[in-house]
């Protein structure tokens, strides 16, 4: 079945950097486009990044926005978040999400704590 | 950016009685818009798209409504499980994407 998994979370000091990462399994991952969406705790959804099927089209918040960087590759089955110059602000469980307009699936999550 | 209002912020219903959410757009989306169901420790869930379109595997009670700025979703007879924080997202003008802030459906 259909399924995304996220890993490289954990705990990082203010200005530090954190690479996510995203395995995909049981479709065909360089059909769809893919995104990152966060949760920071007890708020809302936050729609974070983009990518297209052919990574030709890159979309960030924001609020992200010349600190982090979307990537993926499709002989892997992967999607990649790299997180740079982090901040208080970005801890947030991080979603790996598929769907271009909508997401029709969503992986359990990975949590990011920016903390000193 | 497209701001998304969600009302009320929290829903207190007995089970099996009806729940009606809504979400509110700053511009239209013609019919743009997706409901995710999103319980404690979980991630979310699609349950509808394009307004009113079921995804797979999302019961009948679930129905979405709604176009161009106002949509509701409702629940027709709640159930134990669906007690849980509900989502809208438009995807009409993007980037963003954008969400609503959510509304809590409790027991009364």
């Amino acid at each position: 079945q259909v399924q995304v998994v996220e890993s490289g979370g954990g705990l990082v000091k203010p200005g530090g950097s954190l690479r996510l990462s995203c395995a995909a399994s049981g479709f065909t991952f360089s059909d769809y486009y893919m995104s990152w969406i966060r949760q920071a705790p007890g708020n809302g959804l936050e729609w974070v990044s983009y990518i297209s099927s052919s990574g030709s089209s890159i979309y960030y918040a924001d609020s992200v926005k010349g600190r982090f960087t979307i990537s993926r590759d499709n002989a892997r089955n992967s999607l990649y978040l790299q997180m740079n110059s982090l901040r208080a602000e970005d801890t947030a469980v991080y979603y790996c999400a598929r769907g271009r307009n909508f997401v029709d699936s969503w992986g359990q999550g990975t949590l990011v704590t920016v903390s000193s | 950016e497209i701001l998304m209002t969600q009302s009320p912020a929290t829903l207190s219903v007995s089970p099996g009685e009806r729940a009606t959410l809504s979400c509110r757009a700053s511009q239209s989306l013609t019919v743009n818009l997706a409901w995710y169901q999103q319980k404690p420790g979980q991630a979310p869930r699609l349950l509808i798209y394009g307004a009113s379109t079921r995804a797979t595997g999302i019961p009948a009670r679930f129905s979405g409504s709604g176009s161009g700025t106002e949509f509701t979703l409702t629940i027709s007879s709640l159930q134990s499980e669906d007690f849980a924080v509900y989502y809208c997202q438009q995807y009409n003008n993007w980037p963003p994407w954008t969400f609503g802030q959510g509304t809590k459906v409790e027991i009364k």
